[in-house]
C-alpha cells in the first residue's frame, strides 16, 4: 500500500529552527509537496520538490531525497504565527496525491 | 488567493437525509476535486472531475456522487447521509494534473450527522 508518515506533534521554540521529517512509500513518484494548515482553515501551499536536493523559500526551505524516500520542511525564525499542521503530499505514478495526517507544530514564546 | 468558495460553510443534518455540498471556482481550472480531512488521517479523496461531466472516483467515493455541470461548479452530494460522514469537506482545483499542477483548496464545509 501507499503510505506517508509524519511525526504527529512537534513544539519549538519562538526564535528558534524545527525540521519536520516526511518518509514516504508510493508507487511512483512525480514530486513532494508541502501545505500549511491553520487551525479551522484552508492548506495552502508551500513548497513543491521533484529533484534531490535543498529548495529555499524566504523562511522555509524544502529538502529532498528520492533515493531515500525522504524530505523535511525546514522552519527558520520561528514566530508564532507559524503555529500550524504541516502536511506532506506525494504525487504518485496516477497523478493522484496521497497525503501524509500532518505534523501540529506549537509554537511556545 | 485561488478564487474558491464553497458552500454551505456549516451543516448539521439527520441520518438518512441527504445532502448537497456547493464549490465554486472562478479561476476557470479544469480539474476540481473533493476531500474530506479526519483527524489521524491525510486528506482523502472521494471524487475528481477533469472537465464538464467528467468524473472519476476516489479512494473513498462509497456514498458519494458528484456532479459538474459548468466548468465553473462541482457538487458532491451525500444520497443519505451516515454519522460516518461527519467530517470536514475541502474542494480543491488544478489547472492540471501533471507535477507542476498545485491544488488551491476552498475554505473547507464542517458537517455534522446526527
Amino acid at each position: 500500500g501507499q503510505n506517508i508518515d509524519q511525526p504527529t506533534e512537534m513544539t519549538a521554540t519562538e526564535g528558534a529552527i524545527v525540521q519536520i521529517n516526511c518518509t514516504y512509500q508510493t508507487s511512483g513518484f512525480n514530486g513532494l509537496f508541502w501545505y500549511q494548515q491553520h487551525a479551522g482553515e484552508a492548506p495552502t501551499f508551500l513548497s513543491y520538490n521533484v529533484l534531490d536536493g535543498l529548495e529555499e523559500k524566504g523562511r522555509f526551505s524544502s529538502f529532498l531525497s528520492r533515493s531515500k524516500g525522504y524530505s523535511y520542511l525546514l522552519l527558520k525564525e520561528l514566530q508564532m504565527k507559524d503555529s500550524a499542521s504541516y502536511l506532506c503530499a506525494v504525487l504518485d505514478s496516477n497523478y493522484q496525491l496521497i497525503w501524509g495526517a500532518g505534523t501540529k507544530l506549537i509554537i511556545k514564546p | 488567493d485561488a478564487g474558491i468558495t464553497q458552500s454551505p460553510r456549516h451543516k448539521v443534518t439527520e441520518t438518512g437525509t441527504p445532502v448537497t455540498l456547493r464549490c465554486h471556482q472562478t479561476e476557470n481550472h479544469r480539474y476540481m476535486y473533493w476531500y474530506r480531512q479526519d483527524p489521524g488521517h491525510g486528506l482523502r479523496l472521494i471524487h475528481y472531475s477533469y472537465g464538464v461531466k467528467d468524473t472519476d472516483k476516489g479512494e473513498v467515493s462509497d456514498g458519494y456522487s458528484v456532479s459538474r455541470s459548468k466548468t465553473e461548479d462541482f457538487l458532491l452530494t451525500l444520497e443519505s447521509a451516515t454519522s460516518s460522514q461527519t467530517s470536514v469537506y475541502f474542494c480543491a482545483i488544478s489547472e492540471g494534473r501533471g507535477d507542476t499542477d498545485t491544488q488551491y483548496f476552498g475554505p473547507g464545509t464542517r458537517l455534522t450527522v446526527l
